[in-house]
């Protein structure tokens, strides 16, 4: 059972859309973070959120951690080939080294 | 600035066989983990090394051992291996720990068990 659920699995839309993922999990974390892995590399490091409510912009993306720190949501504006991948959101507890995932969510914007 | 090293890219064994994995961290960083990745799952944490010493571990069984050297590069060896040991194997590495400020990724080994 994945500690952190997220959705939706996949998701298909036109250049020029906005999206959303969704990131949720009954536990708390000390940060949330988001990565995009793409066919054949690791995952790469997009933002870090660490504090409940926080919002973090990053170009076309927006990143919020929920006010209890249990989830958090990452929107893209204005979709983009490039943005093509597999996102990943991941939580890290205090005194815990390791980072729990979330399955995924493929996204693939279509020219 | 070279990032996480990891080697080789891909590879095949025979179910029983043993493989070995190995990773070279960023430049600063002392501090590497593991993760597994099965096909269309999240990556989880196999160990963590700081110290040259193994400081977590998550739910894999003892086939699954790891390595820190000196000059913090890592190996992962895998004994008696498994068809459900295919899957893409990822290299983290952080400063001191580093899970509350992101980790750097390797691209990966894929090991395919046949």
């Amino acid at each position: 059972t994945q500690l952190l659920e997220q959705s939706p699995q996949f998701l298909s839309i036109q250049e020029g859309e906005n999206l959303t993922v969704y990131c949720n999990s009954s536990s708390v974390f000390s940060s949330l973070q988001w990565y995009r892995q793409e066919p054949g590399e690791g995952p790469v490091l997009l933002v870090t959120v660490v504090t409940g409510g926080e919002v973090k912009k990053l170009k076309r993306l927006t990143f919020q951690f929920g006010d209890a720190r249990k989830d958090s949501s990452l929107h893209i504006t204005a979709a983009q080939p490039g943005d093509t991948g597999l996102y990943l959101c991941a939580g890290a507890r205090s005194n815990d080294y390791k980072l729990s995932f979330g399955a995924g969510t493929t996204v693939t914007v279509r020219a | 600035d070279a990032g996480v090293t990891q080697s080789p890219t891909h590879l095949i064994k025979t179910r029983g066989q043993q493989v070995t994995l190995r990773c070279s961290p960023k430049s600063g960083h002392d501090t590497v983990s593991w993760y597994q990745q099965a096909l269309g799952q999240g990556p989880q944490f196999i160990f963590q090394y700081y110290e040259e010493e193994e400081r977590q571990r998550g739910n894999f069984p003892d086939r699954f051992s790891g390595h820190q050297f000196p000059n913090y590069s890592s190996e992962l060896n895998v004994n008696a291996l498994l068809l459900g040991d295919s899957a893409l194997y990822l290299c983290a590495s952080s400063l001191q720990g580093g899970g509350i400020n992101g980790y750097t990724f390797g691209s990966g080994t894929r090991l395919t068990v046949v």
